[in-house]
């Protein structure tokens, strides 16, 4: 059973769209970070939510992490194709790291 | 710099051959985690630890062992690697905070 949900798994658009990426679960966090991949490296860490609510911006890159920390997302502007790459979202929960499955995301210029 | 380093990168090997797989982090961080990324299951947790001689048990710990010697090193060991093991694996540091430092990844592949 995924503690973590992420949707779509893999999302193919054009240069220019906006997206979003949305984590979910049953369980409350008690933050949640994005990280993106690109192949061949590890996981690079974006961002981290803490509170309910709570807005972050990175550039054209915005996360919120849902008012009952049950949730995230993580919505792209104007995308690039340097904005390919694998995105995962991951919940802090009773000391441990909870990592959701990834979206694969690709940019065609 | 700041650094989670891992090493091989690459090693493919038989089956039921013992390998180590090394890990190193230069940032005096407590908190050391092995992962495997496998295709749409994401990162799983294999080991952690919390400290030195301070290890437990993750998600996926079968066919696994760690040791926590050292502060900065944290290697993963494969005593009878099995074909289910070939897999991406990722070794990962961080402080008190829930922030992961990845090192670049070693693929295995075990025939």
């Amino acid at each position: 059973t995924q503690l973590l949900e992420q949707s779509p798994q893999f999302l193919s658009i054009q240069e220019g769209e906006n997206l979003t990426v949305y984590c979910n679960s049953s369980s409350v966090f008690s933050s949640l970070q994005w990280y993106r991949q690109e192949p061949g490296e590890g996981p690079v860490l974006l961002v981290t939510v803490v509170t309910g609510g709570e807005v972050k911006k990175l550039k054209r890159l915005t996360f919120q992490f849902g008012d009952a920390r049950k949730d995230s997302s993580l919505h792209i502007t104007a995308a690039q194709p340097g904005d390919t790459g694998l995105y995962l979202c991951a919940g802090a929960k009773g000391g441990k790291l909870i990592f959701g499955q990834g979206t694969e995301l690709s940019v065609k210029p | 710099e700041a650094q989670v380093t891992q090493n091989p990168r690459y090693l493919i090997t038989v089956t039921g051959k013992k390998l180590t797989v090394t890990c190193s982090q230069n940032m005096n961080h407590e908190y050391m985690s092995w992962y495997r990324q496998d295709p749409g299951l994401g990162l799983r947790q294999i080991y952690y630890s919390m400290n030195v001689e301070v290890t437990d048990k993750g998600d996926v710990p079968e066919g696994y062992k760690v040791s926590r010697k050292e502060k900065r090193n944290f290697p993963l060991i494969l005593e009878s690697p099995s074909p289910n093991q070939t897999s991406l694996y990722f070794c990962a540091s961080r402080p008190s905070s829930y922030e992961q430092y990845f090192g670049p990844g070693t693929r295995l592949t075990v025939t």
